[in-house]
């Protein structure tokens, strides 16, 4: 099936640094979201982009859909503790619907102190 | 408002048995969809439903069952459970549309072992 290939597969920053991760494809999308999982809990969405060339922040996230239609990425800047966990990239294709969202293989994301 | 609740939160069988996956949302949503989180591979989906009465397979169907009697339940049936099942599960819900409200929203999972 539809793939995401998201990466990087994990990163381990210090406190405050700015984090970057980013998800492709070789389809394209008409949607773009980001989600956030924490440890024994299920996705929360972060943020959403419907248009290519979109840029939205919530926050210190910020995220961008690429002009080809075909990747996204998410900043974090100034990283905090609370920010670890994993954080998905998630497509819905073209012709598709919202509940049947492709996914990323995740970003596992810890921040040292 | 509870969202998206799962249970239960853990379960664990043995080869061979049966058990049900319960989902409920309490938003009104039209869409639900069951998920499977492994290592390594992220979300993949098992089953949706548009609407009560209709359910479809998604990318990984095979050894599960549902059914959408109601707007509010939608539960996922392991007829004979096998070791190659055990995984997270996930049920999220949303409503048609491409704004930010219409996203899916996802319940607590339940993690699920078989023996």
């Amino acid at each position: 099936g539809q793939q995401l290939n998201q990466s990087p597969q994990s990163m381990f920053i210090q406190e405050g640094e700015d984090v970057s991760m980013n998800c492709t494809s070789s389809s394209i999308f008409n949607t773009w979201l980001w989600y956030k999982q924490d440890p024994g809990e299920g996705p929360v969405l972060l943020i959403a982009l419907y248009k290519a060339g979109e840029l939205t922040s919530n926050g210190r996230l910020t995220a961008q859909f690429g002009i080809t239609r075909k990747d996204s990425f998410l900043n974090i800047s100034a990283s905090i503790p609370s920010d670890v966990g994993i954080y998905f990239c998630a497509g819905q294709l073209v012709g598709g619907s919202n509940y049947k969202l492709t996914f990323g293989k995740g970003t596992l994301l810890t921040v040292n102190p | 408002n509870a969202g998206v609740t799962q249970t239960p939160k853990f379960q664990v069988l043995k080869t061979g048995q049966s058990m049900t996956l319960q989902c409920a949302q309490d938003m009104n949503h039209e869409y639900m969809s069951w998920y499977r989180q492994d290592p390594g591979m992220g979300l993949r989906l098992i089953h949706y439903s548009v609407g009560a009465g209709i359910t479809d397979q998604g990318e990984v169907p095979n050894g599960y069952n549902v059914s959408r009697s109601t707007t509010e339940d939608f539960p996922l049936r392991l007829l004979s459970a096998a070791p190659s099942q055990t995984s997270v599960y996930f049920c999220a819900s949303s409503n048609p549309g491409t704004s930010v409200t219409d996203t899916q929203y996802f319940g607590p999972g339940t993690r699920l072992t078989v023996l």
